[in-house]
């Protein structure tokens, strides 16, 4: 079935310091990718998305590019501040046994210290 | 605009106790999702709901129930809570669309001991 794995955290950062988290899938067909940011306790919250292959999505000075080749989407940012700091989760969505489903990694979590 | 709205925010049951978490939106979303989170799991499907009146199992559905009460509601019922059901519950919507993003809940945060 579809899977998503992503690196296991935690990562700890200084202020301004480049990020980082690798993000690689398994899908049958041509999925769509998602990177939702999570806040201490809050839901989870769309950041970027791309829907086909060689896509890049962006938001809040992060990015990840959808690279069909290599199965993965990557998320970066070149200068990480505090606000920052949460745990971030990749994920697809594709059609399969339960319809159109969205599946998650196990998420990673980031502290950017001062 | 409260999107989407779950109900209670935390719960605390005792083994062998029933409960009804309760998930509504404003977005007028087709599909609605019951996931659980636990760490270092990322989220799982419990149930899902495509449209008003219809409903199916997710990775983990069992111990749990749904109803889709229309499209804006979409609950989830623990009939008989044990300990390893203790998680933080999300709900969450989307279009039908494949390449649409999922809208999510605050969560429900329970323990059952």
């Amino acid at each position: 079935g579809d899977s998503v794995t992503q690196m296991e955290g935690p990562v700890t950062l200084s202020e301004e310091a480049f990020l980082t988290i690798n993000c690689t899938y398994t899908a049958t067909g041509y999925p769509s990718l998602f990177w939702y940011v999570q806040y201490p306790g809050e839901g989870l919250q769309l950041l970027l998305k791309a829907t086909k292959a060689d896509d890049k999505g962006s938001n809040k000075g992060f990015e990840a590019t959808y690279r069909k080749e290599t199965t993965s989407f990557h998320l970066e940012k070149g200068s990480v501040q505090v606000s920052d700091s949460a745990v971030y989760f990749c994920a697809l969505s594709a059609s399969g046994n339960y319809g159109q489903n969205f599946v998650f990694g196990p998420g990673t979590r980031l502290s950017v210290l001062p | 605009n409260a999107g989407v709205t779950q109900t209670p925010k935390f719960q605390v049951l005792k083994t062998g106790q029933s409960m009804t978490l309760q998930c509504a939106q404003d977005m007028n979303h087709n599909s609605m999702y019951w996931y659980r989170q636990d760490p270092g799991m990322g989220l799982r499907l419990i149930y899902y709901s495509a449209s008003e009146g219809t409903t199916d199992k997710g990775e983990v559905p069992n111990g749990y129930n749904v109803s889709r009460l229309n499209k804006r509601e979409f609950s989830l019922r623990l009939e008989s809570a044990a300990p390893s059901q203790t998680s933080v519950y999300f709900c969450a919507t989307s279009r039908k669309e494949f390449d649409t993003e999922a809208f999510f809940g605050q969560g429900t945060r329970l323990t059952v001991v």
